[in-house]
């Protein structure tokens, strides 16, 4: 059965600490995984598309991994804007998703 | 340029009852796709159209129905409303399906609808 886990279910820095968040995944046959970062009642904002193992995609405080069973997103020195829950998705066919890490940023 | 938009913000309804919710995708998309998501959970999915038509359907209930225009526009309805539809409803846009069976682009999300039923 295709599944997707998140960890931790919630994360609490001190702004400046670096951590990483871990979606790992059991799909037959992959077509992308995608992060996104969801704010408290709004819709889910993209953050990355990654297609095959070894790949990584950076953008500002975020950088992306992925190898064949898990995906990293890793976070240098937060800040407090950082705060939402992150999401991973992976594509078999459709969007299967995760849980969720609910990350909280302490200033 | 817009992203994408749904309507209404929030809406309350009772049990039994019906409910429509829209959706107008990213400009330049033609593929919506609609979730369910629960509080503290992440988003299910429930159907993807393109062309007018659904392409592919989640683990949801003919209670749940939807349909594309020809302006790629999308409506989401709900039949018989149960306390469990609670939820955000979510619509994502992407770009067209180009002869693959299913959409395998990035999906950009509306704001949400946030379904109360009493």
């Amino acid at each position: 059965e295709d599944q997707v886990t998140q960890s931790p279910e919630a994360l609490r820095l001190q702004e400046g600490e670096s951590s990483s968040l871990n979606c790992s995944y059991t799909v037959s046959g992959l077509r992308g995984l995608f992060w996104y970062r969801q704010d408290p009642g709004k819709g889910p904002e993209f953050l990355f598309t990654l297609y095959s193992a070894g790949e990584e995609k950076e953008k500002e405080r975020l950088k992306a991994t992925l190898t064949k069973k898990e995906s990293f997103l890793h976070i240098t020195a937060p800040k407090p804007e950082d705060s939402a829950t992150y999401l991973c998705a992976v594509h078999p066919y459709q969007l299967i998703w995760g849980a969720g890490t609910k990350l909280i940023i302490k200033p | 340029d817009a992203g994408v938009t749904q309507s209404p913000t929030h809406l309350i309804k009772t049990r039994g009852q019906q409910v429509t919710l829209r959706c107008s995708p990213k400009s330049g998309h033609d593929t919506v796709s609609w979730y369910q998501q629960a509080l503290g959970q992440g988003p299910q999915f429930i159907f993807q159209y393109y062309e007018e038509e659904e392409r592919q359907r989640g683990n949801f209930p003919d209670r749940f129905s939807g349909h594309q225009f020809p302006n790629y526009s999308s409506e989401l309805n709900v039949n018989a409303l149960l306390l469990g539809d609670s939820a955000l409803y979510l619509c994502a846009s992407s770009t067209g399906l180009a002869g693959r069976q299913t959409n395998t682009d990035t999906q950009y999300f509306g704001p949400g609808t946030r379904l109360t039923v009493l």
